[in-house]
């Protein structure tokens, strides 16, 4: 158990519908990550948010947010849902500030039918 | 162009057996390697973080090798059991952005009995 709390754990809804992904981070890190994961795919880089603040911006789509919140926990807004966007969403964090390992919670799987 | 490639893109070997799985990367500066193990469907877990220093590291029956001059690093499995069947990810971090993770697609291994 990495610490890092992801709800929910699947996650079922039709194309153009919007769904929000919620992450905890673990105790004492300020530093959050969301990854994306298709199948058979590599991890990608979607954005990074220090202490509330958005710190990093990878292949996120425009119909993709996020933000975190004074309590550091975050949301991952995703918007008019295609079928491209199924995929597991992972979310990560860190104390933040350097090359400090990143842990992992246990994802979400996302369906759009 | 940042990249991590791995090989070979997926393995199946039996139980008790070794093997060896490779990362090459272009990313440039460097700053560290990390060898993640993803079970299906969860969260990566790091099995070993590697600075440009280091040559080799070890956790448990898994030593990962790294030349930096030469930008290929290895992971060993030894003695390989079945609950080391998974995606096993290279990932490279620059020493210009140390939160950026640069993830490979990653060796899928099965151990059969």
């Amino acid at each position: 158990d990495s610490g890092v709390t992801q709800t929910p754990k699947h996650l079922i809804t039709a194309t153009g519908q919007r769904v929000t992904l919620r992450c905890s981070p673990r105790s004492g890190d300020l530093s959050v990550y969301w990854y994306q994961q298709s199948l058979d795919q590599g991890l990608q880089f979607l954005i990074q948010y220090y202490n509330g603040e958005e710190r990093a911006k990878g292949n996120i789509l425009e119909r993709f947010s996020a933000q975190q919140f004074p309590d550091l926990h975050s949301e991952l807004n995703l918007s008019s849902l295609e079928l491209g966007d199924s995929a597991l969403y992972f979310c990560a964090s860190n104390r933040g500030g350097g090359p400090n390992e990143q842990f992992f919670g246990p994802g979400t799987r996302l369906t759009v039918l | 162009k940042n990249q991590v490639e791995q090989s070979p893109q997926s393995l199946i070997i039996l139980e008790g057996k070794n093997c060896t799985l490779q990362c090459n990367y272009t990313v440039s500066p460097f700053s560290n390697l990390r060898w993640y193990k993803q079970d299906t469907g969860r969260g990566p877990v790091s099995l070993t973080i590697m600075t440009f220093s280091e040559n080799t590291k070890s956790n448990g029956r898994y030593t990962a090798t790294l030349d930096a001059d030469t930008k290929q690093s290895s992971l060993h499995i030894t003695a390989s059991q079945l609950s080391d069947s998974a995606s096993y990810i290279c990932v490279v971090i620059r020493r210009e952005n140390t939160d950026k993770l640069i993830f490979g697609t990653g060796t899928r291994l099965q151990v059969f009995p």
